[in-house]
């Protein structure tokens, strides 16, 4: 089975700052898919964003960027100008291109704080 | 548009009681899924389906049971509830096609005490 390791529990950063979270993964596939989601308070799941392994270019959203280096098996997310309501837990997710049911491999998260 | 509806979102079960989840999704999903959460160990897959009729064990499905018999329904059965099975509870549902993300519903927090 794949493997996402997220080696950070915890983070913080200062309000409009810059912060990047680690991610790193395990896999023999060559189709795969790689997602953020940030996880509030309130429990509910969202997504941040999403990156292709067949692409080279980096996914961005907004303020949300990743660094995908597929021969390191590495997909970090970038946040930019970091704002209040980004604290969260984040999970850096694998979804299988191939596997039966194409089921996704959660780490085991990131718990952001932000600092006024 | 609901999305994914999960009910209950808080429940507290005794030991041996059982119990059932509940799941809709209203967007023509074929996929469907329930992960459990535990702190500090991200989510992990109880079991899955994809699609009517159609149901399979993910990494954790011991003390579970799920059916499908529609597209929009599948409901999470926990028989004789343990503490092992203490946890948020997560339904999710999506396109068949891997680069699309799950739609999530918002949880169930279960504690069997």
């Amino acid at each position: 089975a794949q493997t996402v390791t997220q080696s950070q529990p915890e983070m913080s950063v200062q309000e409009a700052e810059t912060v990047t979270l680690s991610c790193t993964y395990d896999t023999s596939e060559s189709d795969y898919y790689l997602f953020w989601y940030k996880q509030p308070p309130s429990r509910q799941m969202i997504l941040v964003i999403r990156q292709e392994a067949y692409k080279q270019q980096n996914a961005t959203e907004n303020r949300f960027s990743v660094n995908f280096q597929k021969a390191a098996k590495s997909f970090s997310l970038k946040i930019s100008d970091s704002q209040l309501g980004d604290a969260a837990m984040y999970f850096c997710a694998y979804r299988s291109a191939v596997v039966a049911g194409n089921q996704f491999y959660f780490g085991t998260g990131t718990s952001l704080t932000v600092i006024p | 548009n609901a999305g994914v509806t999960q009910t209950p979102k808080f429940r507290i079960l005794k030991i041996g009681q059982s119990m059932t989840l509940q799941c809709t999704q209203d967007m023509n999903h074929n996929y469907m899924y329930w992960y459990r959460q535990d702190p500090g160990m991200g989510l992990k897959l109880i079991y899955y389906s994809v699609g009517a009729g159609i149901t399979d064990k993910g990494e954790v499905p011991n003390g579970y049971n799920v059916s499908r018999s529609t597209t929009e329904d599948f409901p999470l059965r926990l028989e004789l509830a343990a503490p092992s099975q203490t946890s948020v509870y997560f339904c999710a549902s999506s396109y068949s096609s891997a680069n699309y993300g799950y739609t999530f519903g918002s949880g169930t927090r279960l504690t069997v005490v």
